[in-house]
Parts: C-alpha cells; sequence; structure tokens
C-alpha cells in the first residue's frame, strides 16, 4: 500500500542550527513528493516537490532529494529562522488521485 | 486573492445538529479534494471531485456525510447528526489535474467543534 512515515517532533532547534526531518514512504508505482508546511491556523502551503528519482526540490532555503534507493525524501535547511516555525507534512501521490501525507513534525526555533 | 476559499472558518455546534461547509476552489481548477484533518495528525483523504463527478470517496467518509459539487465550481460539505468524534478540521484543495507532480493547493480549512 502506500504510506508515508515522517519523524516524530516536536523538534526544537536554535536559530542557525541545521534542520533535517525525516521522511520515507511506501508506494505502489513511481510516485511524485512533496513537504507542505502548516503555520498556526492555517491551513497547508507547498514548500517543494520533486517527481522523479534524484530530483531536488527547493525553496526558500530548504532541501530535499527523492531517493528511490531508499525510499526517501528527507527535508533539510542549512540555517533556520524563527520564522520558519510551524508543522511540516511530507506527502506522496501515487500514479493516481489521493495524497498520502504523514503525521507532521512540529518545529520551533527559538532565538 | 484567489486561493482556495473556504466558509465558515470555524463553526461550533451541538451533538446531533447538521452542519455544511462551503469551498471555492481556484478557479481554473477542476480537481477539487475534501481532506479531514485532527491535532496532531495529518490531513486524510475523503473525497474528490472531477467537475461535478464525484469519482472517489473514502471509507472514512460515513453515511451521515455528504459531499456535492454542483455545477463543477463551488462544493458543499455535510455532516448530518454531528458527533463529537467528527470535530477536526476539514481542509479543501483543488488541482488543475491529476499527473505525475501536480500540486494541490490548500485552503485555510474550516474548524469543526462538536460539544
Amino acid at each position: 500500500g502506500n504510506s508515508v512515515t515522517q519523524m516524530e517532533g516536536p523538534v526544537t532547534l536554535s536559530e542557525e542550527a541545521f534542520l533535517t526531518i525525516n521522511c520515507t514512504y511506501t508506494a505502489t508505482g513511481y510516485p511524485s513528493l512533496f513537504w507542505y508546511v502548516q503555520y498556526p491556523g492555517e491551513g497547508l502551503q507547498l514548500l517543494l516537490k520533486a517527481t522523479k528519482a534524484d530530483d531536488k526540490g527547493s525553496n526558500k532555503g530548504f532541501e530535499a532529494t527523492y531517493r528511490k534507493e531508499t525510499t526517501s525524501f528527507h527535508l533539510e535547511k542549512g540555517s533556520v529562522q524563527v520564522s520558519d516555525s510551524a508543522v511540516y507534512f511530507c506527502a506522496l501521490l501515487p500514479t493516481g488521485n489521493q495524497f498520502y501525507f504523514g503525521t507532521g513534525t512540529s518545529l520551533t526555533v527559538i532565538p | 486573492d484567489t486561493g482556495v476559499s473556504q466558509d465558515p472558518r470555524h463553526k461550533i455546534t451541538k451533538r446531533g445538529q447538521n452542519v455544511t461547509f462551503r469551498c471555492d476552489p481556484i478557479s481554473e481548477h477542476n480537481r477539487l479534494y475534501w481532506y479531514r484533518q485532527t491535532l496532531g495528525q495529518g490531513p486524510e483523504f475523503l473525497t474528490y471531485f472531477q467537475n461535478e463527478a464525484q469519482l472517489e470517496k473514502s471509507r472514512l467518509l460515513s453515511d451521515r456525510f455528504s459531499a456535492e459539487r454542483p455545477k463543477g465550481s463551488f462544493s458543499t460539505l455535510e455532516i448530518q447528526r454531528t458527533e463529537q468524534g467528527d470535530s477536526a478540521m476539514y481542509l479543501c484543495a483543488s488541482s488543475p489535474r491529476t499527473s505525475p507532480g501536480n500540486t494541490i493547493y490548500f485552503g485555510e480549512g474550516s474548524w469543526l467543534t462538536v460539544v
């Protein structure tokens, strides 16, 4: 079946620290992979995506590489800011119509 | 703002009452999705439409839930005889088509609290 497993949070980092949030998946076919971010009281916003193996998605200093051999799509940022505090969701879109989301990882960045 | 719009943003209702949520997708998007999100969890798929046709429904969508998209534009999600377990955020999303790598765009959600 299709599923996403995310690193459990919450994660607390100091400003300018390095961030990694792990995401692994199981899927049929060749899925596309996504990271969405949710700020308090808001809906989900697309952060980045990758559509095939070895693709790297990037946006706002965040990056994630689609690794088929390890079925992973880990999110990284070299230097986090207080404004990055949010919940991050990894998601996959198999060759169908339904997105599958992980449970989310809460990030708090302290000054 | 031409994003996905949801109404109401917050609804508190008594157990047993009916509630209805409305979603206006991005205008050129022909696919519309409903998801449910409970605290500490990721969104769970409920149903989606292509134009006015409801093409897929999750087993989460019990017979107390009904969704419509009568003219292929806005959609409504109705919950009848609400239960406390229905308390969640109901997210609507839309996309222009489904093909590998296509993004879905979420609204800000409608919070439901059943008391």
